[in-house]
């Protein structure tokens, strides 16, 4: 079955990066994108970026450009986030997901929760 | 970037009842949409896909609907694991968006 498991909490100071991992499982890693997606405490959710995991070509969203990395590693079948240079409105779960061609994301992750406060 | 509106905000339906959540697109996105459902602490959940193909394992009372900039979901009859927040997300153009959420509460 597929699944997407990504790794645990973090609490990081401003200013600091974070990577999130997640993992797939359960289907061929390099036929499917993965889209990262956030969500503040209480808020909806936000597109992040999306990562090929053919070829590694991405696409941020330009509030992140410049402060978001987004790279797989296929032989362990996970994708990576990094997001650099915190602020405390980054505190949120992301999410990483599994995206048909460049589309909706049809499994997801458990959600990883980053707490940015000094 | 395409700026995607739900409606209503909340929805309060009895158990049973029909609901229907509707999603604007600000441009038209073809039928390149898609919804979630999301429970509280859970990640979000895909219900449809292409304005109106149920996902895998999802019941025949979630349906969609639309093309263009104007989208609607409907669930025939409202059960009490449906109460949640649905999301509607545009995948026609990047970025992605999604809307802010429609929540479906016990009337």
């Amino acid at each position: 079955q597929v699944q997407l498991v990504q790794s645990g909490a973090e609490v990081k100071k401003p200013g600091a990066s974070v990577k999130v991992s997640c993992k797939a499982s359960g289907y061929t890693f390099s036929s499917f994108g993965i889209n990262w997606v956030r969500q503040a405490p209480g808020q909806g959710l936000e597109w992040m970026g999306w990562i090929s995991t053919y070829n590694g070509n991405t696409n941020y969203a330009q509030k992140f450009q410049g402060r978001v990395s987004m790279t797989t590693d296929t032989s362990t079948s996970t994708a990576y986030m990094e997001l650099r240079s915190l602020r405390s409105d980054d505190t949120a779960v992301y999410y990483c997901a599994r995206v048909p061609g460049g589309a909706h994301g049809d499994y997801w992750g458990q959600g990883t929760l980053v707490t940015v406060s000094s | 970037e395409i700026v995607m509106t739900q409606s209503p905000a909340t929805l309060s339906v009895s158990p049973g009842e029909r609901a229907t959540l509707s999603c604007r697109a600000s441009q038209s996105v073809i039928s390149n949409l898609a919804w979630y459902q999301q429970k509280p602490d859970q990640a979000p959940r895909l219900l449809i896909y292409g304005a109106s193909t149920r996902a895998t394992a999802i019941p025949a009372r979630f349906s969609g609907s639309g093309s263009g900039t104007e989208f609607t979901l409907t669930i025939s009859s409202l059960q009490s694991e449906d109460f949640a927040v649905y999301y509607c997300q545009q995948y026609h153009n990047w970025p992605q968006t999604f809307g802010q959420g429609t929540k479906v509460e016990i009337k």
